[in-house]
């Protein structure tokens, strides 16, 4: 089946631990994004990625990294520089022309 | 970015009633828009989206209205049923970004 699956579904870390989120696609798509939501607010944009290799900050990349070195998948590091990791961590791909992107099931990540 | 909000943070409708779920975007230039469901400890999931160059667009039981004039995209959803209950978000895309308005929570009672 094609899709995009994250793992795992929940986390939990100690403070002050890194720990890296897995987004792996088979649909093909060449942009991947990593989104931040948070109760009762919407979804922020963390970093996105166009191509293989290359990747850019979105508006709350503070405390995070992402690296993509194969096409379908996109993994998300939340470092301890992160204040406020615990959230419910969105992965999602994209076609690059006008069309939608499709989500994964997302990863709840608990810091302790 | 621009943002993208939405008029009213929850809904509630009866059962078999229509639904009309409003947003407003600020970006002039954003030339796609799409609205997603999500339901409760899920992803986002695609519901209808629809291009500038047209103003209405429907789908089973969903139709989207695009205003360009007013910058505003609506959601109807005929005949609501129980498993519609989820938060609904509009989005917009910019170049390669979307964004995402905070969501109306929509309630449907038996």
């Amino acid at each position: 089946d094609g899709g995009i699956t994250q793992s795992p579904k929940y986390l939990f870390r100690k403070e002050g631990q890194n720990v890296t989120l897995s987004c792996e696609q088979n649909l093909n798509h060449d942009a991947m994004y990593w989104y931040r939501q948070d109760p009762g607010q919407g979804l922020r944009l963390i970093y996105y990625s166009q191509i293989v290799n290359d990747f850019q900050k979105g508006d709350i990349a503070e405390g995070y990294s992402v690296s993509r070195e194969k096409k379908e998948s996109f993994p998300l590091t939340v470092t301890s520089a992160q204040k406020n990791p615990t959230a419910f961590y969105l992965c999602a791909s994209s076609m690059l022309v006008n069309t939608e992107a499709f989500f994964g099931q997302g990863t709840r990540l608990t810091v302790v | 970015g621009e943002s993208v909000g939405l008029h009213l943070p929850t809904l509630s409708v009866q059962e078999g009633d229509n639904s009309i779920i409003n947003c407003a975007y600020s970006n002039s230039a954003s030339d796609y828009f799409i609205w997603y469901k999500q339901e409760s400890g899920k992803g986002p999931q695609f519901i209808i989206d629809i291009r500038s160059n047209m103003d209405k667009r429907q789908g089973q039981r969903v139709t989207v209205l695009l205003n360009k004039t007013v910058k505003h995209l609506s959601l109807q959803i005929a005949a609501t049923q129980p498993g519609d209950s989820a938060v609904y978000f509009c989005a917009e895309k910019e170049g390669n970004q979307f964004y995402f308005g905070t969501g109306t929570s929509l309630t449907v009672i038996p």
